[in-house]
C-alpha cells in the first residue's frame, strides 16, 4: 500500500522568508498528490493539487513540484506571512479507490 | 463551490451511550465520503470509506460493529459511534469527493468533537 512521508515535522521562518516542505510516496502508481492546510480546530483546506502529467504548479505565492522518477513531492511558499502559520498535509492516493493516505504533517511558524 | 458540512460541531456525551454524526456534500454529489480521526498534533487516519449505496470498506483495526457508517444517499454519510468509551474521543472529520469533475480531490466537512465522560 502506499506509504507517505513528510518533512520536517516542524518548521520555523522569519516573515518574508521561503518555506519548503518535502513528501515522498511508495506507490508509483499515484498519480494525484494535493497539498492541504490545517489551522488550529479547523478542518483541512485544499491549497493547491498537482497530478502526475505536470513537474511543477503555481498559485501566487504557493507552488508545487513533482519528481516522479524519485517520487517525491515539494511544496513551496514564498513570500511567507505570518496567517502562513499552520499544519500543512501532503497526502497520495491509495488503491483502486484512490483513498488518500496523509503525511504526518508540518507545523510551520511565520514570525513577524 | 464544493462546500461539506458536518452536524454536529461539538458533542459531550455519558460513555455507553451512541452518537451519530451527520456529514453533507451541500452543493455537489458525492459517490464516495471518507471518514477520519485526529488526535491533537496528530495527522488525519482513514477510519472508512463510504460509497453511496454500499457497504462502507474499514481500515484495519477500526472495528466496524463500533462505527457504523451508513452513505444512503449522494449527499449525505452519517457515523455513528456505539456504545461510546472516553477512548473514543477524538475529532471526526469526514470528507466527500466529487462526483463528477476531478475525481480525486476531497473536501472536507468542519469537523466533529467528540468528548465521552
Amino acid at each position: 500500500g502506499e506509504n507517505v512521508e513528510q518533512h520536517p515535522s516542524t518548521l520555523s521562518v522569519q516573515e518574508g522568508d521561503s518555506a519548503v516542505i518535502k513528501c515522498t510516496y511508495s506507490d508509483s502508481a499515484s498519480n494525484y498528490f494535493p497539498w492541504y492546510k490545517q489551522e488550529l480546530g479547523k478542518r483541512p483546506q485544499l491549497i493547491i493539487d498537482i497530478r502526475s502529467n505536470v513537474g511543477e504548479k503555481k498559485d501566487q505565492r504557493i507552488a508545487v513540484t513533482l519528481n516522479k522518477t524519485a517520487k517525491h513531492f515539494s511544496l513551496h511558499i514564498t513570500e511567507t506571512q505570518p496567517e502562513d502559520s499552520a499544519v500543512y498535509f501532503c497526502a497520495a492516493p491509495m488503491g483502486s479507490q484512490g483513498n488518500l493516505i496523509f503525511g504526518k504533517g508540518t507545523k510551520l511558524s511565520v514570525k513577524p | 463551490g464544493a462546500v461539506v458540512s458536518q452536524h454536529p460541531s461539538r458533542v459531550i456525551c455519558k460513555s455507553g451511550t451512541s452518537v451519530k454524526i451527520e456529514c453533507r456534500s451541500l452543493d455537489f454529489q458525492a459517490t464516495t465520503m471518507f471518514w477520519y480521526r485526529q488526535f491533537p498534533k496528530k495527522s488525519l487516519m482513514l477510519m472508512a470509506t463510504s460509497n453511496e449505496g454500499s457497504k462502507a470498506t474499514y481500515e484495519q483495526g477500526v472495528e466496524k460493529d463500533k462505527f457504523l457508517i451508513n452513505h444512503a444517499s449522494l449527499t449525505l454519510s452519517t457515523l455513528t459511534v456505539t456504545s461510546a468509551h472516553p477512548e473514543d474521543s477524538s475529532f471526526y472529520i469526514c470528507s466527500a469527493r466529487i462526483l463528477a469533475g476531478v475525481p480525486d480531490t476531497q473536501y472536507f466537512g468542519p469537523g466533529t468533537r467528540l468528548t465521552v465522560l
